[in-house]
């Protein structure tokens, strides 16, 4: 079993949807959380990021962390055309600890958004 | 832009061979992260240099091998090609390995292709 693990999708909405994706984790020494963005053929591109459970917002984009499920999720409000990407989850721990200085990534969601 | 530049963007290569992957990070980043993409395994970590020190070992075959030099520039040496090794190579770099707020920047990529 992954360590996290994501839904691949695909996933198509029509533009100005609300999109949901989601990761679950079964690593309970992961505290740091984050978002990334992936367009096609391009390198990954920090969203967003969260320290332990929580929400945050920025602009369309909310992340909420829920450590006691060990599920994370990440909303996109107003949903764009140019949203169309794949979306990875990724997590780790702090420093010094068994996930010391690496990122643990979800496989990733492929999202199409259709005008 | 991220500010972490790889070098070469592609590379195709024959069985066998030895190459080599350059990643500059962000002006003022010490870590820098090696990552492997491929399509059944998504994003997985390879190896953390922090300073010109290692820091950290994922699934990095012994075939491969890394370094970071004074000037904080790293290379991925690859050797002895096989064509499951054909994949995304991505370098990220950040600040401080493990740290609050210093979360990883992702360069393109390097596209290695083994015929």
């Amino acid at each position: 079993q992954k360590e996290v693990e994501q839904d691949p999708g695909p996933l198509s909405v029509p533009e100005g949807a609300i999109v949901s994706l989601n990761c679950t984790y079964s690593n309970s020494a992961f505290q740091y959380f984050m978002w990334y963005r992936q367009y096609s053929r391009k390198g990954p591109e920090l969203l967003m990021y969260t320290y332990s459970s929580g929400n945050k917002e920025d602009g369309r984009f909310t992340a909420q962390v829920d450590k006691s499920s060990k599920y994370i999720s990440l909303f996109i409000r107003d949903s764009q055309p140019s949203d169309s990407a794949t979306y990875l989850c990724a997590m780790r721990g702090v420093a010094g600890g068994t996930s010391y200085g690496k990122l643990t990534f979800g496989q990733g969601t492929i999202l199409t958004v259709h005008p | 832009d991220s500010g972490v530049t790889q070098t070469p963007k592609h590379l195709i290569t024959a069985t066998g061979q030895r190459v080599t992957l350059r990643c500059s990070p962000r002006s003022g980043d010490l870590s820098v992260y090696w990552y492997q993409q491929s399509l059944d395994q998504g994003l997985q970590f390879l190896i953390h240099y922090y300073n010109g020190e290692e820091r950290a070992k994922g699934n990095i075959l012994e075939r491969f091998s890394a370094q970071q030099f004074p000037d904080l520039h790293s290379e991925l040496n690859l050797s002895s090609l096989e064509l499951g090794d054909s994949a995304l190579y991505f370098c990220a770099s950040s600040v401080a390995p493990g740290q609050r707020n210093t979360e990883a920047f992702f360069g393109q990529g390097t596209r290695l292709t083994v015929v």
